[in-house]
């Protein structure tokens, strides 16, 4: 199994540009997050969704980010307009929730996001 | 509310001593609880979990967490540490029906050779 696929690994812009990050998630999970990690502010649950609806957006901090789930393998992180403050790595996570089981969360290799 | 606490940022360990890091953490009902480990520029990777049974949980690597109900803690330990142990480690909870995990704030192991 190839894992959470994140896309792009780097991405740097200007203030006010419209960012989007990419998420395939491991085939067959049903559930899918979006974290940011910051120095600052430690790892932080952005929105999740359960197949493909999402459940719980209370993380996103404006409503300049927005999320999608079109599709069972992909998601998307928007961010119009980016601010400097934006600036962090970005997390997305999938996990297969059986009746009775907790499976644990795996985690792509992160978008790190900078804006100038 | 959910939460977890690592007291401590910064774990220092010389190598093939043992290591201990600690996590506590607070729930409503029974908390079901998570190690992960973050190496440089990588994502979270999963080490151990406890949900019920056996207080003494094992994982990847030779790492082991001992789960205790009466003192709320879950510390990650390991007999022998190793230099490529030296990492950000990230302890994790939820509960039944909530698939959300509210992380701790991390601490940074370094194994001294």
């Amino acid at each position: 199994d190839a894992g959470v696929i994140q896309s792009p690994r780097h991405e740097v812009t200007e203030m006010g540009q419209e960012v989007t990050l990419r998420c395939k998630p491991i085939s067959g999970h049903d559930y899918l997050f979006w974290y940011r990690q910051t120095m600052m502010r430690g790892l932080e649950l952005l929105i999740y969704f359960n197949n493909n609806v999402p459940i719980d957006d209370s993380g996103m901090p404006e409503d300049r980010f927005s999320a999608k789930m079109p599709n069972a393998s992909f998601s998307t992180l928007k961010i119009q307009p980016s601010e400097p403050r934006d600036s962090a790595v970005y997390f997305c996570a999938s996990s297969f929730a059986d009746r009775g089981r907790f499976n644990e969360q795996f985690f792509g290799p992160g978008t790190r996001l900078t804006v100038l | 509310a959910q939460s977890v606490a690592q007291p401590e940022d910064q774990v220092n360990v010389a190598e093939g001593n043992p290591l201990t890091v600690k996590c506590t953490y607070s729930v409503s009902g029974n908390p079901y609880l998570f190690w992960y480990v973050q190496y440089p520029n990588r994502g979270l990777q999963f080490l151990l979990k406890y949900i019920t049974g056996d207080n003494l949980v094992k994982g990847s690597y030779g790492f082991e967490a001992e789960f205790n109900k009466s003192q709320t803690s879950f510390h990650l330990k390991k007999p022998s540490a190793l230099v490529s142990d030296s990492a950000l480690y990230f302890c994790a909870v939820r509960t039944f029906g909530n698939e959300k995990l509210t992380f701790g704030t991390g601490t940074r192991l370094t194994i001294i050779p």
